[in-house]
C-alpha cells in the first residue's frame, strides 16, 4: 500500500522553528517529485516546496529564505525545515507526491502563537 | 504567478443533481488542470488530471473539460458521497502550481 505518514506539527512560537517530516511506505519518494502544501480556512490550498527526484529544489515566495525541503533516501522521508516561523504560517501541512498530486498524507497541524 | 479562479463558491443541490463547477486561469495553461475532492477533516483527493483524464478508481459520474483557459468539472448524478469540496489547481511546467479557492457541494 501505497502511503504518506507526516509529523513534526505542534504550537511554536512566533521567530521559532520546526522540522515536518514526511515518511513513504509502498514506494521510493526518490523516484518522484515530493511536494509540501499547506492549507488554511482564510487562504485555501498553497503549494509551499517540492524536491525533483535529481534534488532540485522550488519553494512559493511566502517562504523563500525560510523553509528548506529536503529528502533522506536511507529513510524513504521527506523534510521541512521551518525557520523565522510568522503568525501566517499557521495551518495544516501535507506533503504529497508527483505531479499531479498524489498520494497525500493525512496533514500535520502548524500553529504559530505566542 | 497564474491565478485559478473558481465559481461557483459554493452550490446546493440534491441527490441525483447534475452539477457544473468552472475553473478559470489567469493564462493559458493547455491542458494543465486538474482537480481534487476534499471531504471535512481529510487530504484532497486526485479525481482528474489533464484536464479530463479520469484518476483510476475514480467514478465515472465525474468528469472533466476544457482546455486554454477555461475548465469544467462536471457531476453527472450527484451522489451523497459526491458532498465534498472540489479544488482546481494549473500544473503547468514549473512551480508554484497554483489551486483555485474552493468549490462547496452542498446537500439541497
Amino acid at each position: 500500500e501505497v502511503l504518506l505518514v507526516e509529523s513534526g506539527g505542534g504550537l511554536i512560537q512566533p521567530g521559532g522553528s520546526l522540522r515536518l517530516s514526511c515518511v513513504a511506505s509502498g514506494f521510493s519518494l526518490s523516484d518522484i517529485y515530493m511536494n509540501w502544501v499547506r492549507q488554511t480556512p482564510g487562504r485555501g490550498l498553497e503549494w509551499v516546496s517540492v524536491i525533483y527526484s535529481g534534488g532540485g529544489t522550488y519553494y512559493a515566495d511566502s517562504v523563500k529564505g525560510r523553509f528548506t525541503i529536503s529528502r533522506d533516501s536511507s529513510k524513504n522521508t521527506v523534510y521541512l525545515q521551518m525557520n523565522n516561523l510568522r503568525a501566517d504560517d499557521t495551518a495544516v501541512y501535507y506533503c504529497a507526491g508527483n505531479l499531479p498530486f498524489d498520494p497525500w498524507g493525512q496533514g500535520t497541524v502548524v500553529t504559530v502563537s505566542s | 504567478d497564474i491565478q485559478m479562479t473558481q465559481s461557483p463558491s459554493s452550490v446546493s443541490a440534491s441527490v441525483g443533481d447534475r452539477v457544473t463547477i468552472t475553473c478559470r486561469a489567469s493564462q493559458d495553461i493547455s491542458t494543465w488542470l486538474v482537480w481534487y475532492q476534499q471531504k471535512p477533516g481529510k487530504a484532497p483527493k486526485l479525481l482528474i488530471y489533464a484536464a479530463s483524464s479520469l484518476q483510476s478508481g475514480v467514478p465515472s459520474r465525474f468528469s472533466g473539460s476544457g482546455s486554454g483557459t477555461d475548465f469544467t468539472l462536471t457531476i453527472s448524478s450527484l451522489q451523497p458521497e459526491d458532498f465534498a469540496t472540489y479544488y482546481c489547481q494549473q500544473a503547468k511546467s514549473l512551480p508554484p502550481w497554483t489551486f483555485g479557492q474552493g468549490t462547496k457541494v452542498e446537500i439541497k
